[in-house]
C-alpha cells in the first residue's frame, strides 16, 4: 500500500530536549516536505526535499533542521523544542512539487 | 481526533444539495492548485487538481474552477453526503517554485 508513514505519531516532551520526527515514503517520490499546523493559520511549510541531499527552507524553518540521506526517508529535527514549536506535524511526498502531495497521518507534538 | 477546525470559516449544507468552497489566492504566477480534504484526525488527502492552461476540471461529484483574472479558485460538490463532512484546503504553488502554499481551510458540514 502506498503510504507516508511518521513516527511517532504523539509525543509529549520538554523544552530542549532533542527529537526527532521521522517520515518515510514507499513510493519512489523524489519530493518531500514537512508542515505545521495550527489553528486559523492552516499548515506551513517547514522544509522541503527536491531529492537525495537537496533540501531548501520554506516559510518556517526557525528552530527545526532536516535531512534527506536517502531518496525514502526526510526526517524533522528539532535541536532544542521550544513550547512554540507544539504543533501537529505532516510529512509529505510527490513525484515533484507539480504533483499532488500524499500527506501522513501526523505527529501531535507537545512542548512543555 | 485532532482539532485543526477551530475559528474556520464554516459551510453548512443539507445532505444531497451541492456544496461550493470558494478560495482566494494572491500570487498572480501561481500555475498549478489543488484541493485537499482533510477528515478529522487525518492528514489532507488529494480530491483534485487544476493548471493554469484551465479555467475547469471535473472528476467524480467534485469540479473545480479557475478564475486567473480574479485569483479565484471554487471547489463544487455534488450531491453532498455525510462523509463530505470535512476541512477543505486549497493549495497553490508556482512555476519553478518548490514551496506550496495552503490556504486557511473551510470547514464543512452536512446535515443530515
Amino acid at each position: 500500500e502506498a503510504q507516508v508513514t511518521q513516527n511517532p505519531r504523539y509525543l509529549i516532551t520538554v523544552t530542549g530536549k532533542k527529537l526527532t520526527v521521522t517520515c518515510s515514503q514507499n513510493m519512489n517520490h523524489e519530493y518531500m516536505s514537512w508542515y505545521r499546523q495550527d489553528p486559523g493559520l492552516g499548515l506551513r511549510q517547514i522544509y522541503y526535499s527536491m531529492n537525495v541531499e537537496v533540501t531548501d527552507k520554506g516559510d518556517v524553518p526557525e528552530g527545526y533542521k532536516v535531512s534527506r540521506k536517502e531518496k525514502r526517508n526526510f526526517p524533522l529535527i528539532l535541536e532544542s523544542p521550544s513550547p512554540n514549536q507544539t504543533s501537529l506535524y505532516f510529512c509529505a511526498s510527490s513525484f515533484d512539487s507539480n504533483q499532488p502531495q500524499h500527506f501522513g497521518d501526523g505527529t501531535r507534538l507537545s512542548i512543555l | 481526533g485532532e482539532s485543526v477546525g477551530l475559528h474556520l470559516p464554516t459551510l453548512s449544507v443539507q445532505e444531497g444539495d451541492n456544496s461550493i468552497i470558494n478560495c482566494a489566492y494572491s500570487n498572480s504566477a501561481s500555475d498549478y492548485f489543488i484541493w485537499y480534504k482533510q477528515e478529522s484526525g487525518k492528514g489532507p488527502q488529494f480530491i483534485i487538481d487544476i493548471r493554469s492552461n484551465m479555467d475547469k476540471r471535473q472528476g467524480q461529484r467534485v469540479t473545480v474552477l479557475l478564475n486567473k483574472t480574479v485569483k479565484h479558485l471554487s471547489l463544487q460538490i455534488a450531491a453532498t453526503q455525510p462523509g463530505d463532512s470535512a476541512v477543505y484546503f486549497c493549495a497553490e504553488t508556482g512555476a519553478g517554485s518548490y514551496q506550496l502554499t495552503f490556504g486557511k481551510g473551510t470547514k464543512l458540514s452536512v446535515i443530515p
